[in-house]
């Protein structure tokens, strides 16, 4: 089965960048779509389509995705952003949705 | 605005059965596929099972089918799940989620409903 590798923590002080990265085998050839989950809250899309950002969602969330490994970059952290961070694709080989293990960000 | 509304969550005991259901508003129900993604205490996202807009597509993960099976009526714009031989390790918020397109991301989710399964 397809397999979606996230490192399990990321720091960053207010004002840095933090880049989350998801791992997969050619995961360059899939589309990749990044949520956000606060603590008792339901995820939140924040970019979809490997870059693309939803309409209110902050230019400061980017996203690339390239050979075996997808980032999403947050530009400017502020204390707003600290929350757990999960990368999704679809696997056409075996028709099931991956989340990635997920990512918890802290702002320091 | 697009709402969606989980319940049926509850206290059910190991080999027991819940149906889960999913109240949709704020769009066109029929066009859009839906997903139920669970989460379990302290634990990742795991996709759970979809169906498409008009039930042709039904797909699982491995760790449900043949126990769950995901259904929808678009007449009562409403998503379900009816969970059969339930496990400890299913013990999880379930989420309802609206697919934005085919096989794409999910823009939409509701609030959530615990599903807890124990002796």
């Amino acid at each position: 089965s397809y397999v979606l590798t996230q490192p399990p923590s990321v720091s960053v002080a207010p004002g840095q960048t933090a880049r989350i990265t998801c791992g997969g085998n050619n995961i360059g050839s899939k589309s990749v779509h990044w949520y956000q989950q606060k603590p008792g809250q339901a995820p939140v899309l924040v970019v979809y389509d490997d870059s693309d950002r939803p309409s209110g969602i902050p230019e400061r969330f980017s996203g690339s995705n390239s050979g075996n490994t997808a980032t999403l970059t947050i530009s400017r952290v502020e204390a707003g952003d600290e929350a757990d961070y999960y990368c999704q694709v679809w696997d056409s080989s075996s028709d099931r949705y991956v989340f990635g293990t997920g990512t918890k960000v802290t702002v320091l | 605005e697009v709402q969606l509304v989980e319940s049926g969550g509850g206290l059910v005991k190991p080999g027991g059965s819940l149906r889960l259901s999913c109240a949709a508003s704020g769009f066109t129900f029929s066009s859009y596929s839906m997903n139920w993604v669970r989460q379990a205490p302290g634990k990742g996202l795991e996709w759970v099972s979809s169906i498409s807009s008009s039930s042709s597509y039904i797909y699982y993960a491995d760790s449900v089918k043949g126990r769950f099976t995901i259904s929808r009526d678009n007449a009562k714009n409403s998503l379900y799940l009816q969970m059969n031989s339930l496990r400890a390790e299913d013990t999880a918020v379930y989420y309802c989620a609206r697919e934005a397109t085919p096989w794409g991301d999910f823009d939409y989710w509701g609030q959530g409903t615990l599903v807890t399964v124990s002796s």
